[in-house]
């Protein structure tokens, strides 16, 4: 998990309510990543980015939101419009360029009360 | 359409004896492959990737996989399991239709592997 921290670890949400998902980086990567992971579907991409101030809707956007003020820190926001919020959500980060591999936080345990 | 596939949810081995976890993909284009593994509730850590060259790549704790473009597989192998060898492993491509230096990846559903002491 190194270089990159996730915050927090568990968080609890009541329906109807916005949180956000802390992600830092310390590995001087360009790319930054967001994934939703549910049990038996593997990882779905939210949104990345390549650049500050510069993001891009992945395969499951709908009811999220980001923002990429700073290299190191690229926070998701799950919205009151997400119907089903309750999953497992990882960052990642990658030097620019092709084939390079993803790092990965430790994640964040969203639930939805 | 672009795709990973692992066919096994589940795979069951010995401590000792070689393991295979099974992916195969559809791409267009030259593929650029990669081995994650996960143990529970952490994040994925890389393992090893093919980019180009030799077919059979070696990664980290002892885990190699074989590219093979006829059968457009990529198993990832280990020639002796560990019970710590435990866990969900993932198989995953990059999406070939972006273009840039971004590396989006198109995963596969993971295969727990199980290691029985």
């Amino acid at each position: 998990d190194g270089g990159i921290t996730q915050s927090p670890k568990y968080l609890f949400r009541k329906e109807g309510q916005n949180v956000t998902l802390s992600c830092e980086q310390n590995l001087n990567h360009d790319a930054m990543y967001w994934y939703r992971q549910d049990p038996g579907q593997g990882l779905r991409l939210i949104y990345y980015s390549q650049i500050v101030n510069d993001f891009q809707k992945g395969d499951i956007a709908e009811g999220y939101s980001v923002s990429r003020e700073k290299k190191e820190s690229f926070p998701l926001t799950v919205t009151s419009a997400q119907k089903n919020p309750t999953a497992f959500y990882l960052c990642a980060s990658s030097k620019q360029g092709i084939g390079n591999e993803q790092f990965f936080g430790p994640g964040t345990r969203l639930t939805v009360l | 359409a672009q795709s990973v596939a692992q066919p096994e949810d589940q795979v069951n081995v010995a401590e000792g004896n070689p393991l295979t976890v099974k992916c195969t993909y559809s791409v267009s284009g030259n593929p650029y492959l990669f081995w994650y593994v996960q143990y529970p509730n952490r994040g994925l850590q890389f393992l090893l990737k093919y980019i180009t060259g030799d077919n059979l790549v070696k990664g980290s704790y002892g885990f190699e996989a074989e590219f093979n473009k006829s059968q457009t597989s990529f198993h990832l192998k280990k020639p002796s399991a560990l019970v710590s060898d435990s866990a969900l492993y993932f198989c995953a491509v990059r999406d070939m239709g972006r273009s840039g230096g971004y590396n989006k990846l198109i995963f596969g559903a993971g295969t727990r592997l199980a290691v029985h002491p």
